[in-house]
């Protein structure tokens, strides 16, 4: 069935480290493609999405892109901040309409 | 647009009690989702409506969980009796169909 797998956590960085939480999916035919994000006591939140390979998904100085070749979907940001701490969670829905999420990825980011 | 309104935030209530969370999902919305968030299981779908119709139950984990959605702007959750094990934050989320889905704030029950 289909599926997302992310990096687990716990990620702690320093303020304005480079960050990378890896995704991978798995489903057949092209999926949309999400990252959300979760600030504690809070709901997610989307944060960025691509709906097609090669596309690039970007927010708030967040980047993904949708590799198709490497079913892959990663989140980066080139200098985090202390405001980023917050869980992460890749996830997709495929052409049936049926999302899927990952486990969710903890970043904390250290002054 | 409000956004997704669940009630009540916070709910404490004790072991046997009946429990009914609500959530009014983005006008426009025909997609409904309920999902359970824990530190030990982290985010499960327990149940989704497409029209009012539920489309997949397969996640409500047994017959003491139900869900409603009688009308567009309108679902909700219920849990009778309550087991401390039911402890957890509940999210309504909903969506255009093929599109992303927007969460609400959650409901924190706690079963004592």
């Amino acid at each position: 069935g289909d599926s997302v797998t992310q990096m687990e956590g716990p990620v702690t960085l320093s303020e304005e480290a480079f960050l990378t939480i890896n995704c991978t999916y798995t489903a057949t035919g092209y999926p949309s493609l999400f990252w959300y994000v979760q600030y504690p006591g809070e709901g997610l939140q989307l944060l960025l999405k691509a709906t097609k390979a090669d596309d690039k998904g970007s927010n708030k100085g967040f980047e993904a892109t949708y590799r198709k070749e490497t079913t892959s979907f990663h989140l980066e940001k080139g200098s985090v901040q202390v405001s980023d701490s917050a869980v992460y969670f890749c996830a997709l829905r495929n052409t049936g309409n049926q999302f899927y999420f990952g486990t969710g990825t903890s970043l904390t980011v250290i002054p | 647009d409000a956004g997704v309104i669940q009630s009540p935030r916070h709910e404490v209530t004790e072991m046997g009690q009946e429990v009914t969370l609500r959530c009014k999902p983005i006008s426009g919305h025909n997609s409904l989702f309920w999902y359970r968030q824990t530190m030990m299981r982290g985010l499960e779908l327990l149940i989704y409506f497409n029209n009012n119709v539920p489309i997949d139950d397969s996640g409500m984990p047994e017959d003491r969980f139900s869900a409603k959605m009688p009308n567009a702007s309108f679902s909700t959750l219920k849990i009778q009796p309550s087991e401390p094990r039911d402890s957890a934050v509940y999210f309504c989320a909903s969506a255009v169909p093929y599109y992303e889905q927007y969460f609400g704030p959650g409901t924190r029950l706690t079963v004592t």
